[in-house]
């Protein structure tokens, strides 16, 4: 089966810091991930949409200056907070795209960031 | 724009009951249909899954068949257990919706010995 990996799986940090987390496909190419974000008790809104070699398209309401998204490459994605903030705390969760399979998609384990 | 809305919990069964989680979804297209679990704690894993209408997905006793006449895909165990306690969400994946998973509120499950 397909694996995507994320890393880490949970974080803590300092108010102010930044915190990058990663999302690789293991077993093959991704041209698109998403990244998600859970608040406790919700349900998966999707933050943004990650293409490889080129900007992430943000959905609304979403500060694309605050979690930026970088997808350099076929099998890795990385989503930095930046200057983080208690509010962020959240359960972050990605998701990959086979390449010309886009009917499935396959989640990474989650990365619970927890800012102090 | 596409979306999925299931059925409100909390839901609380007895042991060996049968369970219906109810999911209904608006999309344009030829949406693919998911349902997740999530284990308190943890990640997203797919329990199952349809592609197109009158599929039935089904894994670990659980089934769930695309309705596309009734825009349904509910979900149904005939005898749960403990160890099903958990939340469900209902999803889909649309070609006209930029292939992003589409989750519906999600309903949680807890089941009594």
């Amino acid at each position: 089966g397909a694996v995507v990996s994320q890393h880490p799986s949970r974080v803590i940090c300092k108010s102010g810091t930044s915190v990058k987390i990663e999302c690789r496909s293991l077993d093959f190419q991704a041209t698109t991930m998403f990244w998600y974000r859970q608040f406790p008790k919700q349900s998966l809104m999707l933050m943004a949409t990650s293409n490889e070699g080129s900007k992430a398209t943000y959905e609304q309401g979403v500060e694309k200056d605050k979690f930026l998204i970088n997808h350099a490459s076929l099998t890795l994605s990385t989503l930095t907070v930046t200057s983080a903030h208690p509010e962020d705390s959240s359960f972050y969760i990605c998701s990959a795209h086979r390449q010309g399979m886009n009917t499935e998609a396959f989640f990474g384990q989650g990365t619970r960031l927890t800012v102090v | 724009g596409n979306s999925v809305t299931q059925m409100e919990g909390p839901v609380t069964l007895s042991e060996e009951a049968f369970l219906t989680i109810n999911c209904t979804y608006t999309a344009t297209g030829y949406p693919s249909l998911f349902w997740y679990v999530q284990y308190p704690g943890e990640g997203l894993q797919l329990l199952l899954k349809a592609t197109k209408a009158d599929d039935k997905g089904s894994n670990k006793g659980f089934e769930a068949t695309y309705r596309k006449e009734t825009t349904s895909f509910h979900l149904e165990k005939g005898s749960v257990q403990v160890s099903d306690s958990a939340v469900y969400f209902c999803a889909l994946i649309s070609n006209t919706g930029g292939f992003k998973t589409i989750f519906g509120a999600g309903t949680r499950l807890f089941v009594k010995a």
